[in-house]
């Protein structure tokens, strides 16, 4: 069946520096792949994504790439901030969204 | 506040019993999906419902169902509860969903969830 592949399970930064969480999937007729933040027993906010006819996007500080060859995706967050520590999901989908693990990011002061 | 609301918040309940979670989906949404977050667990879709009628279909057990109803809020009954179906269910809502839009897959919106306790 579907299937979205997230890694890494858990990611530690220092303040300023860049976090990088990548995703597969392995069903080639998703042509949508929205990240989700989620805080701690909060609901999960979508922070940015991406299309199929687009193989780059970028918001401020979180950028996000696809390649549609390989079947992969990442979102680039740089000068991280103590705020965006929480829980980061990946999704892909055409008529449903499959969700990846999550990616549990800790920026450290 | 994404304006899509689900109640009760948390609900605490005994195994072999039988919940109803209720969720209103944001004004002008049409799609209203159900998700199922169990504890350091990812989402797990269960089911989506387009415009009263039910579009797409996850690993949504047996003794689950849901429905949609014309003034578009969405219910999803949970019956002979288990220990392992305690869980943060969540629904969301978006403005389409229909298949025939095969290029366009409108962005779902969470609502905040109800926590549910199997004892």
């Amino acid at each position: 069946g579907e299937n979205v592949e997230q890694h890494p399970s858990t990611l530690s930064v220092q303040e300023g520096d860049s976090a990088v969480i990548k995703c597969t999937y392995s069903d080639s007729a998703s042509n949508y792949f929205p990240w989700y933040k989620q805080e701690l027993g909060k609901r999960p906010q979508l922070i940015i994504d991406i299309r199929s006819n687009v193989g780059e996007k970028k918001d401020q500080r979180i950028a996000v790439t696809l390649n549609k060859t390989a079947k992969h995706f990442s979102l680039h967050i740089t000068e991280t901030q103590p705020e965006d520590s929480a829980v980061y999901f990946c999704a892909a989908g055409f008529q449903k969204l499959v969700f990846g693990t999550g990616t549990r990011l800790l920026v450290s002061p | 506040d994404s304006g899509v609301t689900q109640t009760p918040k948390h609900l605490i309940t005994a195994t072999g019993q039988r919940v109803t979670l209720r969720c209103s989906p944001r004004s002008g949404d049409l799609s209203v999906y159900w998700y199922q977050q169990s504890l350091d667990q990812g989402l797990q879709f269960l089911i989506q419902y387009y415009n009263g009628e039910e579009r797409a279909k996850g690993n949504i057990l047996e003794r689950f169902s849901a429905q949609q109803f014309p003034d578009l809020h969405s219910e999803l009954n949970l019956s002979s509860l288990e220990l392992g179906d305690s869980a943060l269910y969540f629904c969301a809502s978006s403005v389409g969903g229909s298949l025939t839009r095969l290029s366009s897959y409108n962005e779902q919106f969470f609502g905040p969830g109800t926590r549910l306790t199997v004892l």
